[in-house]
C-alpha cells in the first residue's frame, strides 16, 4: 500500500527566508509525486509533479521540488519565502498498479506560515 | 474553461436525513475522486469513478454512502441517514489521466450535521 508522510505538522519562516516542507513516502513500485497547495475554505491547487526525469522539478509560484529516490522523499523548496504563501501544503503518491487505479494518497498536511 | 464544480458549496442536514453532493468534472475529465476532509486533518481517499463505473471504493464506508457517475450528468456522492460524524468537507477531483494527471480540485461541499 502506498503511504505519505509529512513530518512537520507547522513550519514558520521569515518573510525573505528559504523554505522547505518535508515529504517521505512510500511504494512498492516506482512513484509519482505531487504537492498541492489549501488557501482557507478552498479546494487544493496543484503546485508540481514528479513523474520522470529530472530529479528537481519546478512548479507554480516559484516553488520547486527534489525527488530522492535513495531517502524516498520529495521536499518542497522556495528559495525566499512570501507571506501569501502562508497556506496549508500537502504531498501526495500515486501509484498505478492493477489493484490500485491510479488513486491519489495524501499527507497529513503542513501549515506553512511565512512572518514578514 | 470551467473548473471542477460543486454544489451545494454548503449543507445543513439533521441526523438521519439524506445528504446529496454533486460534482461535474473539468470539460474532457474522465476520471473522478471523491475525498473527505475532517476538522484540522487532512485529505481522506473515499472513491474513484469513470463514466458508468466505479474503480476504486475502497475508501468508502460500508454503509450510508454510495457513489455514481453516469453516463449523462454530474457524479453524486450520496450519504444516508447522516449522523453528526459525516460534517466535513467533501472533495471532488478530477484528472485528464488516470495515472500521471495531476488533481484539479472543487471547491468543496461542507456538510454540516445537526
Amino acid at each position: 500500500a502506498q503511504s505519505v508522510a509529512q513530518p512537520e505538522d507547522q513550519v514558520n519562516v521569515a518573510e525573505g527566508n528559504p523554505l522547505t516542507v518535508k515529504c517521505t513516502y512510500s511504494v512498492s513500485g516506482n512513484p509519482y509525486l505531487f504537492w498541492y497547495v489549501q488557501y482557507p475554505n478552498r479546494g487544493l491547487q496543484f503546485l508540481l509533479k514528479y513523474i520522470t526525469g529530472d530529479n528537481l522539478v519546478k512548479g507554480s509560484y516559484g516553488f520547486e521540488a527534489e525527488f530522492n529516490k535513495s531517502q524516498t522523499s520529495f521536499h518542497l523548496k522556495k528559495p525566499s519565502a512570501l507571506v501569501s504563501d502562508s497556506a496549508l501544503y500537502f504531498c501526495a503518491v500515486r501509484e498505478y498498479t492493477s489493484t490500485n487505479a491510479g488513486k491519489s494518497t495524501f499527507g497529513d498536511g503542513t501549515t506553512l506560515t511565512v512572518k514578514p | 474553461n470551467a473548473g471542477v464544480m460543486q454544489n451545494p458549496r454548503h449543507l445543513v442536514r439533521r441526523r438521519g436525513q439524506e445528504a446529496r453532493l454533486r460534482c461535474s468534472p473539468m470539460k474532457g475529465h474522465s476520471h473522478v475522486y471523491w475525498y473527505r476532509q475532517l476538522p484540522e486533518e487532512g485529505l481522506k481517499f473515499m472513491v474513484y469513478l469513470q463514466k458508468e463505473n466505479i474503480i476504486d471504493e475502497s475508501g468508502m464506508p460500508k454503509e450510508r454512502f454510495s457513489a455514481e457517475f453516469p453516463k449523462e450528468g454530474p457524479s453524486i456522492l450520496r450519504i444516508q441517514q447522516v449522523v453528526r460524524g459525516d460534517s466535513a468537507a467533501y472533495f471532488c477531483a478530477s484528472s485528464l489521466w488516470g495515472d500521471t494527471g495531476e488533481l484539479f480540485f472543487g471547491e468543496g461541499s461542507r456538510l454540516t450535521v445537526l
